[in-house]
């Protein structure tokens, strides 16, 4: 069973046309991260949840924004897409604080720029 | 310089050949560390963990030396399942939640 799901897998959106990708957890982890993935480049961290703590890395665009209502449900809100943000964006999570213990991935929502 | 850095690859190899994959991390406080494999246009999974005292799951053993911060990834006996690429992943614990820093992968194409 998935306890990672993201919605939707596939993602097709116009150039400046606002667009949010969601993602919810079946784990009950305290933290969930949002990475984005160019083409044979490693995942990169845009930021991440601790409960209600929110973490933005320091080298992500103004342009993404994150929500988190719940524990379960977290949501990543590009403002204004550019040709430039075309690519697998993948939701992970984890319990805090533990050391070795490693991140569960949804299967990722692939966005396209028009 | 990038805080994991992998062979450049990708690796060719044929059924049966034994591949191995390293990888070096720049952080001396980095504290857990694991492989995972990604399928073409999938997400990344988990393939195993590393420990100082290295660790084997079938035909996969990884190793870790801290004093020169090393990993490595061994494949015995390839399969063409085994074609993916695989990321040499870092952990650093802060504080409250961990912090993944990946490696940009290596592929390896298993041939028949």
């Amino acid at each position: 069973d998935a306890m990672v799901i993201q919605n939707p897998r596939y993602q097709v959106t116009q150039f400046g046309k606002p667009v949010t990708l969601s993602c919810s957890q079946t784990l009950n982890h305290n933290v969930m991260y949002w990475y984005q993935q160019k083409s044979s480049q490693a995942p990169k961290l845009l930021f991440h949840y601790y409960d209600k703590d929110f973490n933005n890395e320091a080298d992500t665009p103004d342009n993404f924004q994150s929500r988190r209502p719940n524990t379960s449900f977290c949501f990543l809100d590009i403002r204004s897409p550019g040709l430039g943000d075309a690519a697998m964006y993948l939701c992970a999570t984890s319990r805090p604080g533990t050391v070795n213990q490693p991140q569960h991935f949804g299967d990722g929502t692939r966005l396209s720029i028009l | 310089r990038k805080e994991v850095e992998q062979d450049p690859g990708p690796f060719n190899v044929p059924e049966g050949a034994t591949v191995a994959f390293n990888c070096t991390y720049s952080n001396s406080a980095s504290q857990s560390f694991f492989w995972y494999r990604q399928d073409c246009r999938k997400e990344p999974k988990l393939l195993m963990s590393v420990y100082s005292s290295g660790n084997e799951d079938g035909r996969f053993t990884a190793q870790l030396n801290r004093a020169s911060q090393y990993i490595s990834l061994l494949i015995r006996d390839s399969k063409l399942s085994d074609s993916a690429t695989y990321l040499c992943v870092v952990l650093t614990y802060g504080g409250a939640t961990n912090k993944l820093i990946f490696g940009t992968g290596t592929l390896l194409a298993v041939q028949p």
